[in-house]
């Protein structure tokens, strides 16, 4: 059975660096056709996607958030570390990863998901 | 960037009721990458479709998907009290806005 799962603060001040991390469990972070994702969504809006990496180590990320995002994976743990820095009120959301499925260069489908996280910044 | 536009942006129908959500996308794309997903209040989102048209494993055979190009279709054939959600549709790295459906 594959499982994600998401841990980290639930609240962070403005400013502040912010470090999630995905813990997962009935696959391999080294499965050339899998890789993993974090997406979040704010309160009542739409799902954003943030960042991936894939089984190689290669990094994608959000154009808009690229500067402050970071992706990471410590294959011997089996965890997905996302850190974001200089986080604002409008970073407020649920933050969930989920594992990804590659064809080609590609990300077809997200599945599973890990329950989220909501992560508050607020002073 | 792409882009995908569904509609409408809620849905009301009943019970035992037919809904067809739409997903537009910005340019033409492979089926392979057109996937769409459930979201409940307080859930995260269960894949239902991918590859446009491939039920996920577990989804029941009232659902289904379908198109080409830039222009997809979720069908729920009769709707069941659970399938009220917003329903999102996925290209690559882009989700759509969503679609809330709700009881009539």
């Amino acid at each position: 059975q594959v499982t994600l799962r998401e841990s980290g603060p639930v609240l962070v001040k403005p400013t502040e660096t912010l470090t999630l991390t995905c813990t997962v469990s009935g696959f391999s972070l080294n499965n050339p056709t899998m890789g993993v994702s974090w997406i979040r969504q704010p309160p009542g809006k739409a799902l954003e996607w943030l960042a991936h990496i894939f089984s190689n180590d290669d990094k994608s990320y959000s154009p808009s958030l690229e500067s402050r995002l970071t992706i990471a994976k410590d294959t011997s743990q089996s965890q997905v570390v996302l850190t974001m820095t200089n986080v604002d009120p409008a970073d407020t959301a649920t933050y969930y990863c989920a594992r990804t499925d590659i064809y080609g260069l590609w990300v077809t489908r997200f599945d599973p998901w890990g329950q989220g996280i909501l992560v508050t910044v607020s002073s | 960037e792409a882009v995908l536009t569904q509609s409408p942006g809620t849905l009301s129908l009943s019970p035992g009721e037919r809904a067809t959500l739409s997903c537009r996308a910005g340019q033409s794309i492979s089926t392979t990458y057109l996937a769409w997903y459930q979201q409940k209040p307080g859930q995260a989102p269960r894949l239902l479709i991918y590859g446009a048209s491939s039920r996920a494993t577990g989804i029941p055979d009232r659902f289904s998907g379908s198109g080409s190009g830039t222009d997809f279709t979720l069908t729920i054939s009769r709707l069941e009290p659970e399938d009220f959600a917003v329903y999102y549709c996925q290209q690559y790295y882009t989700f759509g806005q969503g679609t809330k459906l709700e009881i009539k």
